[in-house]
Order: structure tokens, then C-alpha cells, then sequence
């Protein structure tokens, strides 16, 4: 069974504060990782993708991968209430035949306080 | 106009009733993708289409059905609602020519009583 774990949270850092939110993945042959943000009621909005370990930055947001620990993160930096979300991890993972399939974590409620 | 588009957003509907919810894209995506989302159990694949022609089950397809009408129409139908079925149901679409990144229309929220 595949798996991508993502505490659930809910997550509260004050307004400016770094935020930083975790993924695990059971899949080594997975390929390519992304962060949604979804508001509630609302459908998940791509932040970014990462492919190579190391980091990608993009504006106020930094994707982390390490493949040899099977762990991707998400920081963001000076914290805004409008980042209130919850964050959702997905992962490309072989489903068979060469096939690829995001797996989703069940998602990071983050709470920004003004 | 949105890129990914679903009708209806909203639908409440009885047991045993059967339901259509569509699925409209104008970013010339192959891939096409259907979800639902229950709290506290995250986005569940229900069926994925990478061509016209191509059609596959997901994690949890049972009670479910597909139609890929066009490349740039994809249906889901509950031939028989149950309570169960009450979630969010997303379509997406993805190009695997770029990034594959899937894109996520606005959602329907389905009610079955």
C-alpha cells in the first residue's frame, strides 16, 4: 500500500513566522512531488512541484526533497493569514505498468495568527 | 472563463437516484482524472482517463462509472446514489508532455439523503 503521511495539524504560527510542513512517502521509485493549498469548501491550488533533491524556492514558498529519506517539505516564509489552508503533499508513484498516479497526504491544516 | 470547469456545483439527491456530474476543460489536456474528498479521509482517486480511449478504475471506482466523451469531456455517474456517496467529488486534468501537474476544477459537492 502506498502512502504519503502529512501531520494533520491543525498547525499555528504567528503572522511573519516561518511555516513548515512535512510529508513522508513509502514509494522510492516515485518520481515527482507537489504541495496544493486548498481553502476550505474550495478545490486544491498548485504552490509548486520538485523533482530533484535539494531545494526550490518560488517567491515566499521553499520545496525540500530528499529521496534518500523519502521526505518532502514545505516552508513558508513571513507567514501571512491569507496562508491559513490546509496543504495538501501529493506524490507520483508507479500505480503498475509504467502507469504514474498522484497519491495525495491527507493534509496540513495551517493557522496563521495575526 | 475557468480552464476546468464542472456542472452541477451543487446537488442534493435521494437514494437510488441516478446522478451525472460533468466535466469540461479547455486546456487541451489528454489526461483527465476524477475524485472524491471526505474529511479526514483526503483526495481518493475514483477514475483516470490519459487518452479518449482509455479508461481506468482508481482506488475506490465501486458504484462508480466513466464516460470520456471527448478529449476534453469527462463524466462521472452514480447509477444509483447512496448516502455514502455524499462527499466533494474534483475533476483534474494533467498533460504529461509538460510537467503532468494536475489542475483541479471548482468541485461539486454532492448530498445524497
Amino acid at each position: 500500500q502506498k502512502e504519503v503521511e502529512q501531520n494533520s495539524g491543525p498547525l499555528s504560527v504567528p503572522e511573519g513566522a516561518i511555516a513548515s510542513l512535512n510529508c513522508t512517502y513509502s514509494d522510492r521509485g516515485s518520481q515527482s512531488f507537489f504541495w496544493y493549498r486548498q481553502y476550505s469548501g474550495k478545490s486544491p491550488e498548485l504552490i509548486m512541484f520538485i523533482y530533484s533533491n535539494g531545494d526550490k524556492e518560488d517567491g515566499r514558498f521553499t520545496a525540500q526533497l530528499n529521496k534518500a529519506s523519502q521526505y518532502v517539505s514545505l516552508l513558508i516564509r513571513d507567514s501571512q493569514p491569507s496562508d491559513s489552508a490546509t496543504y495538501l503533499c501529493a506524490v507520483n508513484e508507479d500505480s503498475g505498468a509504467g502507469s504514474y498516479q498522484l497519491t495525495f497526504g491527507k493534509g496540513t491544516k495551517l493557522s496563521v495568527i495575526p | 472563463d475557468a480552464d476546468v470547469t464542472q456542472t452541477p456545483r451543487n446537488r442534493i439527491t435521494k437514494t437510488g437516484k441516478r446522478i451525472m456530474l460533468e466535466c469540461s476543460q479547455t486546456k487541451g489536456h489528454d489526461r483527465m482524472y476524477w475524485y472524491r474528498q471526505d474529511p479526514g479521509l483526503g483526495l481518493r482517486l475514483i477514475y483516470y482517463s490519459f487518452d479518449v480511449k482509455d479508461i481506468n478504475k482508481g482506488e475506490i471506482s465501486d458504484g462508480y462509472s466513466v464516460s470520456r466523451q471527448a478529449q476534453a469531456k469527462f463524466s462521472l455517474s452514480l447509477e444509483s446514489a447512496i448516502p455514502n456517496q455524499t462527499a466533494l467529488y474534483f475533476c483534474a486534468t494533467s498533460d504529461p508532455a509538460s510537467t503532468d501537474t494536475q489542475y483541479f476544477g471548482p468541485g461539486t459537492r454532492l448530498t445524497v439523503l
